[in-house]
């Protein structure tokens, strides 16, 4: 079974890029099965569908933060990262990255990322 | 894309029968069977728990269903436990190649 981890800074300073990876174990980033997405959620609020990533590179995001992210994969490494640029306050979330198509059938366990100076 | 609209609570008691419905456009619940849901429990990642509008995944309890009618999609909690307090959200793929969440629903069983 696939399994999930996030990591990356948990403090970014307003203005500058948040960057993420997802190490995905249990299974090749290539095989596939899945799109690879990531999903936020701020403090105390819903679920945000941030964008996914295909093995091939294809990618789709959410039309809301498309001019701040690039989600890309690097396959030798099994993993796959997020880097939203420009950061403010209202980017303060927990980040998941999670697997799937339809359907999101495998999370990570969230990381904290606080936006402040 | 907006999020999908879905109510902000839903009271229940033991042993008892819940709907929480998920209303779209036709961009989106209505245009695609692609409607998951989603139960999360405060602190931990979200886990699926319907896809595909009304499939359940290996592992999770036949008390939940989902259907969907229109632009609406809902999710039905039958024989409610204690243990279901919960946020529910909702999911549709787009079709703009996208997905969208739910505003997400409290279930609270009293």
């Amino acid at each position: 079974q696939v399994q999930l981890q996030e990591s990356g800074p948990g403090l970014v300073k307003p203005s500058q890029t948040l960057s993420l990876t997802c190490t995905v174990s249990g299974g090749s980033i290539s095989s596939g099965d899945y799109y690879w997405s990531w999903i936020r959620q701020p403090p105390g609020k819903g679920l945000e569908w941030i964008g996914y990533i295909y093995h091939s590179g294809t990618t789709y995001y959410t039309p809301s933060l498309k001019s701040r992210l690039i989600i890309s994969v690097d396959t030798s490494q099994n993993q796959f990262s997020l880097r939203l640029t420009s950061v403010t306050a209202a980017d303060t979330a927990v980040y998941f990255c999670a697997a799937g198509y339809n359907a999101f059938g495998v999370w990570g366990q969230g990381t904290m990322v606080t936006v402040s100076s | 894309q907006s999020p999908l609209t879905q109510p902000i609570t839903v009271p229940g008691s033991p042993g008892q029968s819940i709907t929480i419905s998920c209303t779209g456009t036709s961009s989106d619940v209505g245009g695609y069977n692609y409607v998951s849901w989603y139960q999360q429990i405060p602190g931990k990642a979200p886990k699926l728990i319907i896809y595909d509008v009304s499939n359940r995944p290996s592992g999770v309890s036949n008390r939940f269903s989902g259907s969907k009618s229109g632009y609406t999609a809902s999710l039905t909690i039958s024989g409610l436990h204690t243990e279901d307090e919960a946020d529910y959200y909702c999911s549709s793929f787009t079709s703009s190649g996208t997905h969208v969440f739910g505003t997400g629903t409290k279930v609270t069983v009293l």
